[in-house]
């Protein structure tokens, strides 16, 4: 099974600064990569698939890269809306698998 | 557009077996190239996801939890039913249903959530 580690476990960061969260995957995934966010009481909410396609409505702040075993995800100025917890996720083509890392909560410094 | 709904026991006893149902509108799971996946969240944990129906009815197991688990759907009612056997206090988390497509791979709408407690 892939597994996924995303660091940091928590990153503090100032309202309209950068926020670089990363995400190591076990072997190659490709670009088979996507993120979420998620807030309290909340489903998680797609932010990018493809390792770095913006999904329908994300604003253009949120930024993907990488492939491979190595990716990231930028968010360029950060709102207030945007603390929360980013998760990544694989997806194995054949056969059909899914695993997500263990989350990196993104906290108001 | 696209709305999809958990439903179930909130609570079921350790050994009984959980059956939830995914009830969604919106998109068709008989369109080529749709799916939809049953994703679990314990409490204060990450996510795992446990199973993924297809459009063509191909089914898709976590390994680990392979044996325990069934999935199906019924295209005329919208409905994507997964069955989890033996359930075991371990198993207590919040249980999502998500939509994804082949073409794109992430899940990009999902359920609230349906919380089960598994408790004596």
């Amino acid at each position: 099974e892939i597994v996924m580690t995303q660091s940091p476990a928590t990153l503090s960061v100032s309202p309209g600064e950068r926020a670089t969260l990363s995400c190591r995957a076990s072997q190659s995934v490709s670009s088979n990569l996507a993120w979420y966010q998620q807030k309290p009481g909340q489903a998680p909410r797609l932010l990018i698939y493809g390792a770095s396609t913006r999904a329908t409505g994300i604003p253009a702040r949120f930024s993907g890269s990488g492939s491979g075993t190595e990716f990231t995800l930028t968010i360029s100025s950060l709102q207030s809306e945007d603390f929360a917890v980013y998760y990544c996720q694989q997806y194995n083509n054949w056969p059909p698998s899914y695993t997500f890392g263990q989350g990196t909560k993104l906290e108001i410094k | 557009q696209v709305t999809l709904r958990e439903s179930g026991p909130a609570l079921v006893k350790p050994t009984q077996t959980l059956t939830l149902t995914c009830t969604f509108s919106g998109f068709s799971l008989s369109t080529s190239g749709m799916c939809v996946s049953w994703i679990r969240q314990p409490p204060g944990k990450a996510l795992e996801w446990l199973a993924r129906i297809d459009w063509d009815d191909d089914k898709y197991y976590s390994t680990s939890l392979k044996t325990r688990l069934t999935i199906s759907k019924d295209t005329s009612k919208n409905q994507v039913v997964l069955t989890m056997t033996n359930m075991d206090p371990v198993d207590t988390a919040t249980y999502y249903c998500a939509r994804t497509r082949v073409v794109e791979g992430g899940f990009d709408y999902w359920g609230q959530g349906t919380l089960v407690t598994v408790s004596s």
